[in-house]
Protein backbone atom coordinates (compact mmCIF):
# COMPACT_ATOMS: atom_id res chain seq x y z
CA UNK A 1 0.00 0.00 0.00
CA UNK A 2 0.89 3.50 -0.15
CA UNK A 3 3.56 4.73 2.23
CA UNK A 4 3.73 8.06 4.04
CA UNK A 5 4.69 10.71 1.23
CA UNK A 6 5.98 14.40 1.89
CA UNK A 7 6.42 17.63 -0.67
CA UNK A 8 8.32 19.08 -2.01
CA UNK A 9 11.49 16.68 -1.49
CA UNK A 10 13.64 19.83 -2.05
CA UNK A 11 13.09 23.39 -1.22
CA UNK A 12 15.60 25.69 -1.52
CA UNK A 13 15.23 29.28 0.12
CA UNK A 14 16.45 32.46 1.06
CA UNK A 15 16.69 33.69 4.71
CA UNK A 16 13.93 35.03 5.95
CA UNK A 17 11.35 33.96 3.76
CA UNK A 18 8.61 31.61 4.48
CA UNK A 19 8.49 28.30 3.47
CA UNK A 20 5.28 25.32 3.92
CA UNK A 21 6.19 21.49 4.31
CA UNK A 22 3.81 18.96 3.26
CA UNK A 23 2.77 15.25 4.72
CA UNK A 24 0.43 12.56 3.32
CA UNK A 25 0.29 9.73 6.42
CA UNK A 26 -0.59 5.99 5.28
CA UNK A 27 -4.20 6.29 5.40
CA UNK A 28 -5.83 5.36 8.35
CA UNK A 29 -3.25 6.48 10.85
CA UNK A 30 -4.63 8.95 12.92
CA UNK A 31 -1.41 10.02 14.43
CA UNK A 32 1.34 11.90 12.56
CA UNK A 33 4.60 13.23 13.64
CA UNK A 34 7.22 15.86 12.53
CA UNK A 35 10.87 15.05 13.08
CA UNK A 36 14.08 16.95 12.04
CA UNK A 37 17.39 16.13 11.06
CA UNK A 38 20.45 17.94 10.97
CA UNK A 39 23.32 17.05 8.74
CA UNK A 40 25.13 14.03 10.78
CA UNK A 41 22.63 13.95 13.64
CA UNK A 42 20.06 11.88 15.00
CA UNK A 43 16.42 13.02 14.88
CA UNK A 44 14.93 15.47 17.06
CA UNK A 45 10.72 15.29 17.59
CA UNK A 46 8.98 18.82 16.83
CA UNK A 47 5.15 17.68 17.19
CA UNK A 48 2.68 15.12 17.57
CA UNK A 49 -0.58 14.93 16.07
CA UNK A 50 -3.43 12.91 17.50
CA UNK A 51 -6.26 13.31 14.74
CA UNK A 52 -6.34 17.26 14.28
CA UNK A 53 -5.01 18.15 17.17
CA UNK A 54 -1.96 18.65 18.69
CA UNK A 55 -1.56 17.20 22.25
CA UNK A 56 2.45 17.90 22.37
CA UNK A 57 4.16 20.63 20.61
CA UNK A 58 7.13 20.37 23.02
CA UNK A 59 9.54 20.03 20.02
CA UNK A 60 9.07 23.14 18.34
CA UNK A 61 12.21 25.24 18.74
CA UNK A 62 10.51 28.57 18.50
CA UNK A 63 7.56 30.43 17.80
CA UNK A 64 8.33 30.20 13.70
CA UNK A 65 7.65 27.28 13.83
CA UNK A 66 3.90 25.62 13.70
CA UNK A 67 2.07 23.38 12.16
CA UNK A 68 -1.30 22.42 11.52
CA UNK A 69 -3.33 19.19 10.10
CA UNK A 70 -6.71 18.66 8.49
CA UNK A 71 -9.28 16.29 7.91
CA UNK A 72 -7.14 13.78 9.93
CA UNK A 73 -5.32 13.40 6.86
CA UNK A 74 -2.48 15.99 5.48
CA UNK A 75 -0.17 17.61 7.53
CA UNK A 76 1.49 21.21 6.96
CA UNK A 77 4.78 22.38 8.87
CA UNK A 78 5.40 26.04 8.47
CA UNK A 79 8.66 27.88 8.92
CA UNK A 80 8.26 32.06 9.05
CA UNK A 81 11.21 33.98 8.45
CA UNK A 82 13.65 30.77 7.84
CA UNK A 83 17.26 31.19 9.32
CA UNK A 84 20.33 28.97 7.50
CA UNK A 85 19.94 27.08 11.19
CA UNK A 86 16.57 25.50 10.25
CA UNK A 87 18.81 23.73 7.40
CA UNK A 88 17.34 20.20 7.88
CA UNK A 89 15.83 17.22 6.45
CA UNK A 90 12.29 17.49 7.91
CA UNK A 91 10.78 14.18 8.49
CA UNK A 92 6.88 13.24 8.92
CA UNK A 93 5.82 9.68 10.64
CA UNK A 94 2.56 8.41 10.82
CA UNK A 95 1.23 5.40 12.99
CA UNK A 96 -1.94 3.98 14.21
CA UNK A 97 -2.62 5.01 17.67
CA UNK A 98 -4.65 1.88 18.83
CA UNK A 99 -0.83 -0.31 17.58
CA UNK A 100 0.56 -1.66 20.84
CA UNK A 101 3.85 -0.78 20.11
CA UNK A 102 3.45 2.68 18.04
CA UNK A 103 5.64 2.13 15.09
CA UNK A 104 5.69 4.92 13.13
CA UNK A 105 6.40 5.12 9.93
CA UNK A 106 8.66 7.57 7.76
CA UNK A 107 7.95 9.72 4.59
CA UNK A 108 10.78 10.44 2.80
CA UNK A 109 11.58 13.73 3.82
CA UNK A 110 11.92 17.28 2.15
CA UNK A 111 15.06 18.87 2.43
CA UNK A 112 15.44 22.46 3.11
CA UNK A 113 17.86 24.78 2.25
CA UNK A 114 18.35 28.16 3.33
CA UNK A 115 20.95 30.42 1.41
CA UNK B 1 23.59 12.39 29.70
CA UNK B 2 21.83 11.32 26.10
CA UNK B 3 18.43 9.64 26.46
CA UNK B 4 19.43 6.79 23.95
CA UNK B 5 23.10 6.45 23.39
CA UNK B 6 24.62 4.33 20.89
CA UNK B 7 28.33 3.55 20.15
CA UNK B 8 28.58 5.25 16.84
CA UNK B 9 30.92 3.07 15.15
CA UNK B 10 31.84 3.00 12.63
CA UNK B 11 31.38 -1.01 11.74
CA UNK B 12 33.42 -2.50 9.27
CA UNK B 13 33.13 -6.16 9.36
CA UNK B 14 33.29 -8.87 6.30
CA UNK B 15 30.56 -10.55 4.37
CA UNK B 16 29.27 -13.40 6.34
CA UNK B 17 30.39 -11.94 9.91
CA UNK B 18 27.75 -11.62 12.99
CA UNK B 19 28.20 -7.96 14.47
CA UNK B 20 26.29 -6.99 17.79
CA UNK B 21 25.18 -3.30 18.24
CA UNK B 22 24.21 -2.39 22.09
CA UNK B 23 22.21 0.71 23.33
CA UNK B 24 21.06 2.53 26.95
CA UNK B 25 18.63 4.50 27.52
CA UNK B 26 17.93 6.36 31.09
CA UNK B 27 14.20 6.64 31.44
CA UNK B 28 13.06 3.78 33.06
CA UNK B 29 9.58 4.12 32.37
CA UNK B 30 10.25 3.24 28.98
CA UNK B 31 7.61 1.56 27.31
CA UNK B 32 8.56 0.22 23.66
CA UNK B 33 11.74 -0.24 21.52
CA UNK B 34 12.39 -0.61 18.45
CA UNK B 35 15.55 -0.27 16.01
CA UNK B 36 15.18 1.21 12.33
CA UNK B 37 17.78 0.97 9.61
CA UNK B 38 18.28 4.75 7.68
CA UNK B 39 20.19 4.07 4.52
CA UNK B 40 22.74 7.47 3.15
CA UNK B 41 19.80 10.28 2.78
CA UNK B 42 16.97 8.52 3.26
CA UNK B 43 14.48 8.08 5.64
CA UNK B 44 14.76 5.71 8.40
CA UNK B 45 12.73 2.09 7.69
CA UNK B 46 11.61 0.50 11.29
CA UNK B 47 13.35 -3.19 10.69
CA UNK B 48 12.12 -4.26 14.57
CA UNK B 49 10.48 -4.06 17.43
CA UNK B 50 11.82 -5.26 20.50
CA UNK B 51 9.66 -6.87 22.45
CA UNK B 52 10.52 -8.38 26.76
CA UNK B 53 11.22 -11.77 25.44
CA UNK B 54 13.24 -10.93 22.67
CA UNK B 55 12.55 -11.75 19.08
CA UNK B 56 14.37 -12.94 15.81
CA UNK B 57 13.51 -12.27 12.51
CA UNK B 58 15.47 -13.94 10.22
CA UNK B 59 19.44 -13.20 10.76
CA UNK B 60 18.22 -10.46 12.71
CA UNK B 61 17.85 -10.99 16.96
CA UNK B 62 16.73 -8.38 19.58
CA UNK B 63 17.13 -8.07 22.74
CA UNK B 64 16.21 -6.62 25.86
CA UNK B 65 17.13 -5.63 29.16
CA UNK B 66 14.95 -3.50 31.43
CA UNK B 67 16.77 -3.89 34.66
CA UNK B 68 19.83 -2.77 32.97
CA UNK B 69 18.08 -0.68 30.45
CA UNK B 70 20.20 -2.12 27.70
CA UNK B 71 18.84 -3.14 24.22
CA UNK B 72 20.83 -5.12 21.92
CA UNK B 73 20.74 -6.14 18.08
CA UNK B 74 22.68 -9.24 16.43
CA UNK B 75 23.04 -9.52 12.79
CA UNK B 76 24.23 -12.67 11.93
CA UNK B 77 26.06 -13.57 7.98
CA UNK B 78 26.02 -10.14 7.49
CA UNK B 79 25.44 -8.95 3.62
CA UNK B 80 26.81 -6.18 1.71
CA UNK B 81 22.91 -4.61 1.88
CA UNK B 82 23.31 -4.41 5.38
CA UNK B 83 25.51 -1.66 5.62
CA UNK B 84 23.64 1.10 6.82
CA UNK B 85 23.43 2.86 10.15
CA UNK B 86 20.98 1.31 12.58
CA UNK B 87 18.95 3.35 15.02
CA UNK B 88 18.19 2.77 18.66
CA UNK B 89 14.63 3.78 18.85
CA UNK B 90 12.82 4.17 22.71
CA UNK B 91 9.10 5.56 22.93
CA UNK B 92 9.13 7.17 26.54
CA UNK B 93 6.52 6.62 29.45
CA UNK B 94 2.91 8.41 28.23
CA UNK B 95 4.98 10.52 25.67
CA UNK B 96 3.91 9.73 21.90
CA UNK B 97 7.51 10.88 20.21
CA UNK B 98 10.00 8.17 19.97
CA UNK B 99 13.19 9.58 21.31
CA UNK B 100 16.55 8.29 18.33
CA UNK B 101 20.11 7.30 19.48
CA UNK B 102 22.40 8.91 17.38
CA UNK B 103 23.28 6.17 15.08
CA UNK B 104 25.61 3.01 14.49
CA UNK B 105 27.55 3.40 11.42
CA UNK B 106 27.56 -0.66 9.76
CA UNK B 107 29.61 -1.16 6.48
CA UNK B 108 29.76 -4.63 4.86
CA UNK B 109 32.81 -5.70 3.41
CA UNK B 110 33.17 -7.90 0.44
Amino acid sequence: GAGVSQSPSNKVTEKGKDVELRCDPISGHTALYWYRQRLGQGLEFLIYFQGNSAPDKSGLPSDRFSAERTGESVSTLTIQRTQQEDSAVYLCASSHLAAQYNEQFFGPGTRLTVL
Amino acid sequence: RKEVEQDPGPFNVPEGATVAFNCTYSNSASQSFFWYRQDCRKEPKLLMSVYSSGNEDGRFTAQLNRASQYISLLIRDSKLSDSATYLCVVNEGSARQLTFGSGTQLTVLP
